[in-house]
């Protein structure tokens, strides 16, 4: 079955650092791949996407790309804000549903 | 604004007692979701439903139960043969059905209601 598996949080940075959160997964053909936010006491919003090998999706200066050799999707963001943390959920789609990682906490400091 | 409303936010039950959670979408939305929120373990989904009138279990439906009579509401009831119920409860919908193409996987969700259990 599809799987999506996350690097364990919680990741601490300092404002305007580097961030990278791996995504990893296992699904049978070339699933369309995500990354949903969660801030604190909200439902999970959708940052960003890729429907196929080789596609950036990108928003709010976040990045990911789909990289079918590996089956990766990392999260990446070159300079993070307070603001950004939150929790982050990488996520494929299947069939007729959509198969989400654990989840990794991200908090950035001042 | 169209979104998700779910309620109540919050919501605390006794052993042994039943309880719905409210789901409502004015999107427009075919397809409704219900996914279950636990510490370290992601999203797992327990119904979901394509049309009115239909729905499917999903990975964790035991001691759950949905309908789906109307097209803007897909109620959750938590019932007394939930082993564990105490957790934070995600409604969802998407745009069309997931299986076809005009779907392009997207989901909006509600706020959440979380539920404890004395």
């Amino acid at each position: 079955g599809n799987s999506v598996t996350q690097m364990e949080g919680p990741v601490t940075l300092s404002e305007e650092a580097f961030l990278t959160i791996n995504c990893t997964y296992t699904a049978t053909g070339y699933p369309s791949l995500f990354w949903y936010v969660q801030y604190p006491g909200e439902g999970l919003q959708l940052l960003l996407k890729a429907t196929k090998a080789d596609d950036k999706g990108s928003n709010k200066g976040f990045e990911a790309t789909y990289r079918k050799e590996t089956t990766s999707f990392h999260l990446e963001k070159g300079s993070v804000q307070v603001s950004d943390s939150a929790v982050y959920f990488c996520a494929l789609k299947g069939y007729s549903t959509l198969t989400f990682g654990k989840g990794t906490m991200l908090l950035v400091s001042p | 604004d169209g979104g998700i409303t779910q309620s109540p936010k919050y919501l605390f039950r006794k052993e042994g007692q039943n309880v719905t959670l409210s789901c409502e979408q004015n999107l427009n939305h075919d397809a409704m979701y219900w996914y279950r929120q636990d510490p370290g373990q992601g999203l797992r989904l327990i119904y979901y439903s394509q049309i009115v009138n239909d729905f499917q279990k999903g990975d964790i439906a035991e001691g759950y139960s949905v309908s789906r009579e109307k097209k803007e509401s897909f109620p959750l009831t938590v019932t007394s043969a939930q082993k564990n119920p105490t957790a934070f409860y995600l409604c969802a919908s998407s745009r069309g059905l997931l299986r076809g193409g005009s779907n392009t996987g997207e989901l909006f969700f509600g706020e959440g209601s979380r539920l404890t259990v004395l």
